[in-house]
């Protein structure tokens, strides 16, 4: 059964203090990964996609790097506006089937 | 704006209702998903329609239904109304395979 395994489910942090996210996956038929940032009460917002073992990607303080069976969310001296929580999802199936399978999460909490 | 809209925003009701939330999809999307993200179980995938049919059914309850209009726009109906259907219903369109998907912001349903 394809699966998604988010570790920790909640970090604190001091600003400033850099540390990183845990996805591990079980898929059959891996299309792709994404990491996903949502703010309570508000739908998830895209940040990445990787598709293959080795592949990297950098937006501002965030750096998602991939393996064949984890990816990683690096967070470079976070901010108290890094706060939120960073979902992982994996694509998997062929055709028109398209479904995205969501980790539970991690919590993140940078403090000043 | 992700430009995926869903209303209405907020909706409470009593047990054994019937409710139906409405997702219209970013211009040129396809395909439409629902999920409920509920407090303990994280994001679950509900059902696609992608150009009107239905693709996939994930763990949907006999009591929802879905179905996707000829404009592509999308209404989630929840029926006999239970206090644990209480959660965030989320609508996001994809373009197509191999595309991520982009939420709405929700419809939170309190049922009381």
């Amino acid at each position: 059964e394809d699966q998604v395994t988010q570790s920790p489910e909640a970090l604190r942090l001091q600003e400033g203090e850099s540390s990183s996210l845990n996805c591990s996956y079980t898929v059959s038929g891996l299309r792709g990964l994404f990491w996903y940032r949502q703010d309570p009460g508000k739908g998830p917002e895209f940040l990445f996609t990787l598709y293959s073992a080795g592949e990297e990607k950098e937006k501002e303080r965030l750096k998602a790097t991939l393996t064949k069976k984890e990816s990683f969310l690096h967070i470079t001296a976070p901010k108290p506006e890094d706060s939120a929580t960073y979902l992982c999802a994996v694509q998997a199936g062929s055709g028109g089937y398209n479904k995205l399978i969501f980790g539970a999460g991690t919590r993140l909490a940078v403090h000043p | 704006d992700s430009g995926v809209t869903q209303t209405p925003k907020h909706l409470i009701t009593a047990t054994g209702q019937r409710v139906t939330l409405r997702c219209s999809p970013r211009s040129g999307d396809l395909s439409v998903y629902w999920y409920q993200q509920s407090l303990d179980q994280g994001l679950q995938f509900l059902i696609q329609y992608y150009n009107g049919e239905e693709r996939a059914k994930g763990n949907i309850l006999e009591r929802f239904s879905a179905q996707q209009f000829p404009d592509l726009h999308s209404e989630l109906n929840l029926s006999s109304l239970e206090l644990g259907d209480s959660a965030l219903y989320f609508c996001a369109s994809s373009a197509g395979q191999n595309y991520g998907y982009t939420f709405g912001s929700g419809t939170r349903l309190t049922v009381v």
